[in-house]
């Protein structure tokens, strides 16, 4: 079993849709989740940053952590067709100095 | 800040051949990671150094790759004897090494093609 499990998908969905992806876990000493978008052929971009459980907003986009249940979800309200991309979780057990264990990322086509 | 940037964007050489990467992070970011992602996967972690001083490598840094960051700025990533496992998207993060929220910026990666 990997330590971080995502669905690759790929997702589609119409313009304005509610997006919601998920990821889970097996390490109980994760703490700091988060979410990157990565378009074809290019570098990740931060989206989201949570530390522990709890929800953080960020216009569109929504964080969620259940550490209990060791899974975390994003969504997206109003999806546009500009948020065409793959969606990559990522994780550490630490805050800094450590590498980011990532899941395989979930592909997302929004048609308008 | 300019952002984490890469060169070169894209390498096509042949494999045995010998390869050099270099990533410069954002200015005054004292941590610099390397990863390697694969097509459909999530990027995985090579090595990370703080300053000039390489703290972890991954055991997917085999013998054949070697990383420096020789004044704590810039960095390179060498593949000696290239295979064509070694295919892949090169990856280089920085982040600033301060308390609080200390997050990893991408650069547009180095696509190598091994022949």
């Amino acid at each position: 079993q990997k330590e971080v499990e995502q669905d690759p998908g790929p997702l589609s969905v119409p313009e304005g849709a509610i997006v919601s992806l998920n990821c889970t876990y097996s390490n109980s000493a994760f703490q700091y989740f988060m979410w990157y978008r990565q378009y074809s052929r290019k570098g990740p971009e931060l989206l989201m940053y949570t530390y522990s459980s709890g929800n953080k907003e960020d216009g569109r986009f929504t964080a969620q952590v259940d550490k209990s249940s060791k899974y975390i979800s994003l969504f997206i309200r109003d999806s546009q067709p500009s948020d065409s991309a793959t969606y990559l979780c990522a994780m550490s057990a630490w805050q800094a100095g450590t590498a980011l264990i990532f899941g395989k990322g979930t592909t997302l086509s929004v048609s308008s | 800040d300019t952002g984490v940037s890469q060169d070169p964007r894209h390498k096509i050489t042949k494999r045995g051949q010998n390869v050099t990467f270099r990533c410069d992070p954002i200015s005054e970011h004292n941590r610099l990671y390397w990863y390697r992602q694969t097509l459909g996967q999530g990027p995985e972690f090579l090595t990370y150094f703080q300053n000039e001083a390489q703290l972890e490598k991954s055991r997917l840094l085999s013998d054949r790759f070697s990383a420096e960051r020789p004044k704590g700025s810039f960095s390179t990533l060498e593949i000696q004897r290239t295979e064509q496992g070694d295919s892949a998207m090169y990856l280089c993060a920085s982040s600033p090494g301060r308390a609080g929220t200390d997050t990893q910026y991408f650069g547009p990666g180095t696509r190598l093609t091994v022949l």
